[in-house]
This record gives C-alpha cells, sequence and structure tokens, in this order.
C-alpha cells in the first residue's frame, strides 16, 4: 500500500514558472524525503527535511512539512525542460529502519 | 551516477519461469533495499538486506527471495513468474548511521509475457 499520495497527479507548466507539488502520508515520520525520476529510471534524492523542520531550501527547491496535517509540499521555483520528471515522497516505516514508503508520484512537464 | 549499478537493464521471461537479478552497492553501503515499481505507480518495497541478513520485508509473497554477499552485493530471485510481476525492480543502498539518503540503481525493467 501507498504511505504517500502526491497531489496532483500531473502538472504541465512553461518554463520559468513554478511548480507546487503536494504530499500527504498516513503515520508519524522522522523524517520526509522528496526524490525525483526521470522516465522510469532511478529515483535520484533531492531533499530531507527532519519531523521538526517546518521549511527547508536546496536550490531552486523549498520544501515545507506539516506534522500537524500530515503534509509535505515541494516547490521548484523557476521551472526549466530539465526538471521534466516524476517526483515522490517517501516516509520511513518506524524509525532508523531505512524501509521507505513511497506516494503516488507527480508527473511534471516543463514545456519550453 | 549514484554508483549503485544493476543488471541487466532489461528482460523479457515467460510466466512460470524464474528471474534473478543482481545489485551492486555503493562503496561502503552495508544496506541494500529493493523496490518493485509498477508502471504509473510509486516504488513499493519487497525487503532489506543489512550485513547478508533480511532485515524486512514488504507484503510480497514467499516467491521474491533475496541474498546479499560478504561485499554487499545482492540479488532479487522471482519464481513461478506471473504477468503482474512485470515492473521496474529498483534496489537502493544506505548506510545506517548515515544521512538516510538512499542511493538508487537505474533499475531492471522485466516484462513478463
Amino acid at each position: 500500500s501507498q504511505q504517500g499520495e502526491e497531489d496532483p497527479q500531473a502538472l504541465s507548466i512553461q518554463e520559468g514558472e513554478n511548480a507546487t507539488m503536494n504530499c500527504s502520508y498516513k503515520t508519524s515520520i522522522n523524517n520526509l524525503q522528496w526524490y525525483r525520476q526521470n522516465s522510469g529510471r532511478g529515483l535520484v534524492h533531492l531533499i530531507l527535511i527532519r519531523s521538526n523542520e517546518r521549511e527547508k531550501h536546496s536550490g531552486r527547491l523549498r520544501v515545507t512539512l506539516d506534522t500537524s496535517k500530515k503534509s509535505s509540499s515541494l516547490l521548484i521555483t523557476a521551472s526549466r525542460a530539465a526538471d521534466t520528471a516524476s517526483y515522490f515522497c517517501a516516509t520511513e516505516e518506524g524509525s532508523g529502519t531505512y524501509k521507505y514508503i513511497f506516494g503516488t508520484g507527480t508527473r511534471l512537464k516543463v514545456l519550453a | 551516477e549514484t554508483g549503485v549499478t544493476q543488471s541487466p537493464t532489461h528482460l523479457i521471461k515467460t510466466r512460470g519461469q524464474q528471474v534473478t537479478l543482481r545489485c551492486s552497492s555503493q562503496s561502503g553501503h552495508n544496506t541494500v533495499s529493493w523496490y518493485q515499481q509498477a508502471l504509473g505507480q510509486g516504488p513499493q518495497f519487497i525487503f532489506q538486506y543489512y550485513r547478508e541478513e533480511e532485515n524486512g520485508r514488504g507484503n510480497f509473497p514467499p516467491r521474491f527471495s533475496g541474498l546479499q554477499f560478504p561485499n554487499y552485493s545482492s540479488e532479487l530471485n522471482v519464481n513461478a513468474l506471473e504477468l503482474d510481476d512485470s515492473a521496474l525492480y529498483l534496489c537502493a543502498s544506505s548506510s545506517p548511521g548515515g544521512t538516510y539518503e538512499q542511493y538508487f540503481g537505474p533499475g531492471t525493467r522485466l516484462t513478463v509475457t
């Protein structure tokens, strides 16, 4: 079963615009991670936010976490065609297990 | 590139056959996790190996089995293949006590006909 649910399922924007995708999860977490996947290949780790953090930045990425609502959002600013990919949130089952439960993903298409 | 490699890249098998997929973990990582990703879905956790022992399993039947070797590389074996086993199989390596980040290989695309 999927722990996280990303919203929207698909998003299409113009280059230069911002892209926001959301993730909801069901159980308490220690951290939440966002991954990117290009064309059905391996996943690339983007950013990790711990349960005691509310916001984190990495380059053009901004992640927020609201543990009271069990939700997170990923914002990509000034999007580029190369950002076209699927984006997944992942939460860890238990603590320190390294067993991650992934959401269903948001498929982002950035039009040049 | 993460340093995690998987082989083969693509594989076509017939229903009822058996398959072995291989994964070489990133240098220094002693934990390997395997995931199944059906088309249009997120990865689903199959099992994890830590220091050659299974260290947790997802909701997959016993015909999914694995091994981890002393060099921390790993194999995923699937017996009695079914059409629904068609998917991208991903392995990820990590190092307990590290940054919680998993490093994924490029995956093996398995098609069962």
